[in-house]
């Protein structure tokens, strides 16, 4: 089976740094994936890590740590429309798993002015 | 732009009633997720299809939840009969078979059931 944990709230202040991390057990891992979702909306891709390191993409960076079953996304110069769920979700992979993606309960962040 | 849709968005019914729901996926996935989200649970996977064929709905309860994928452009979830506890927002995803950053699942815009 998979476990995933990550915070269930943070708060941070419009144009600061947050950092979400998550942690999980698996067999077979085969990629991590970030989502956010806005209340009310469908959950978006934003990152994705198979190896390990950081993948940076504008505002959004992603930390991958294999062997520590450890990831993190940081979300840097906080904006009010960034206030949203942020979903870890980690994919196994097998002939019977395909690309199937576990989700985490998802970090609430809300930025506040 | 390509996405996954679902219909209908929202639906109130009594409990005991068959509810229906449908998910066209985008066009050349191959592969399609139910999800059922609540705040409680968060999100749980119910069903996967690969190429239409059923391949995981262990997180689908057998006795009165079912999923289908009569052809390629049309997956549906049926509840019957359907219970308070079921009340939820179900999404659908599609997605491509593969290893790729490009294979991850694209969620449709969901469906809201509440069921009195």
């Amino acid at each position: 089976g998979q476990n995933i944990d990550q915070p269930t709230e943070m708060t941070a202040t419009e144009g600061a740094i947050v950092q979400i991390n998550c942690t999980y057990q698996t067999s077979g891992f085969n990629g991590l994936f970030w989502y956010q979702q806005h209340a009310g909306e469908a959950p978006t891709f934003l990152s994705y890590n198979v190896l390990d390191g950081l993948e940076e993409k504008g505002r959004f960076s992603s930390f991958l740590s294999r062997s520590k079953g450890y990831s993190y996304l940081l979300l840097k110069e906080l904006q009010m429309k960034d206030s949203a769920s942020y979903l870890c979700a980690v994919r196994a992979w097998g002939r019977a798993a395909g690309n199937k993606l576990t989700f985490g309960g998802g970090t609430r962040v809300l930025v506040k002015p | 732009d390509a996405r996954v849709t679902q219909t209908p968005r929202h639906k109130v019914t009594e409990m005991g009633q068959e509810v229906t729901m449908r998910c066209q996926p985008i066009l050349g996935h191959n592969t399609v997720f139910w999800y059922r989200q609540t705040m409680m649970q968060g999100l749980e996977l119910l069903a996967y299809f690969r190429n239409r064929a059923p391949l995981d709905d262990s997180g689908m309860p057998k006795d009165r939840f079912s999923a289908e994928m009569p052809d390629a452009t049309l997956a549906t979830l049926k509840i019957q009969p359907s219970e308070p506890r079921d009340s939820a927002v179900y999404f659908c995803a599609s997605g491509r078979l593969g290893l790729a950053v490009a294979d991850t699942q694209y969620f449709g815009p969901g469906t809201r059931l509440t069921v009195l």
